[in-house]
């Protein structure tokens, strides 16, 4: 079974600054997506940003990027220039690209704080 | 705005009772998913219903119960309710059985059970 792991349960940034959140993964499959989520105190989910395994080429969207290495089954998100807003909780998900099955496996979440 | 409905927002209910959760989703997608997210347990993948047909089942109790109608609106039935199934429900949506297209989540339903 694919699990996903995100092993620091909370992070703080100071305004301005870089973070990088951690996440893990397990997986026979070859071919996968790999996403962040973002769940700010309103409780809504919403997409950051998604990874193709097949695609070496790390994915960006604006301040936000990833560092995949497939190899190791690591994936982090680094936030540039963190800003108050992105204070909130923070999802890596796994999906697999084949087959009828195509939910979205968590990991147990990150607490990201940002002082100004 | 992801453009995937839920209502109610907020349910309070007591333990025993009988609840529905409905899930409008996007215009043009078929798929429906639904998950719980609960302390315990996180974020965790209910089922899938695909063009109104049942398509992948997870850690969903045989209390729980789902279908999609016609109109490709989906309800979660949620039956003798315990403490333990205090949580936030959520249903996404995608355009097709997921596996190419992202999928987008509702605003979600906070169930209480007391």
């Amino acid at each position: 079974a694919q699990t996903v792991t995100q092993s620091q349960p909370e992070m703080s940034v100071q305004e301005a600054e870089t973070v990088t959140l951690s996440c893990t993964y397990d997986t026979s499959e070859s071919d996968y997506y790999l996403f962040w989520y973002k769940q700010p105190p309103s409780r809504q989910m919403i997409l950051v940003i998604r990874q193709e395994a097949y695609k070496q080429q790390n994915a960006t969207e604006n301040r936000f990027s990833v560092n995949f290495q497939k190899a190791a089954k690591s994936f982090s998100l680094k936030i540039s220039d963190s800003q108050l807003g992105d204070a909130a909780m923070y999802f890596c998900a796994y999906r697999i690209t084949t087959g009828a099955n195509s939910k979205l496996t968590f990991g147990k979440g990150i607490t990201l704080s940002v002082r100004p | 705005d992801s453009g995937v409905t839920q209502t109610p927002k907020h349910l309070i209910t007591a333990t025993g009772q009988r609840v529905t959760l409905r899930c409008s989703p996007r215009s043009g997608d078929l798929s429906v998913y639904w998950y719980q997210q609960s302390l315990d347990q996180g974020l965790q993948f209910l089922i899938q219903y695909y063009n109104g047909e049942e398509r992948a089942k997870g850690n969903i109790l045989e209390r729980f119960s789902a279908q999609q109608f016609p109109d490709l609106h989906s309800e979660l039935n949620l039956s003798s309710l315990e403490l333990g199934d205090s949580a936030l429900y959520f249903c996404a949506s995608s355009v097709d059985l997921g596996v190419t297209y992202e999928q987008y989540f509702g605003p979600g339903t906070r169930l209480t059970v007391t």
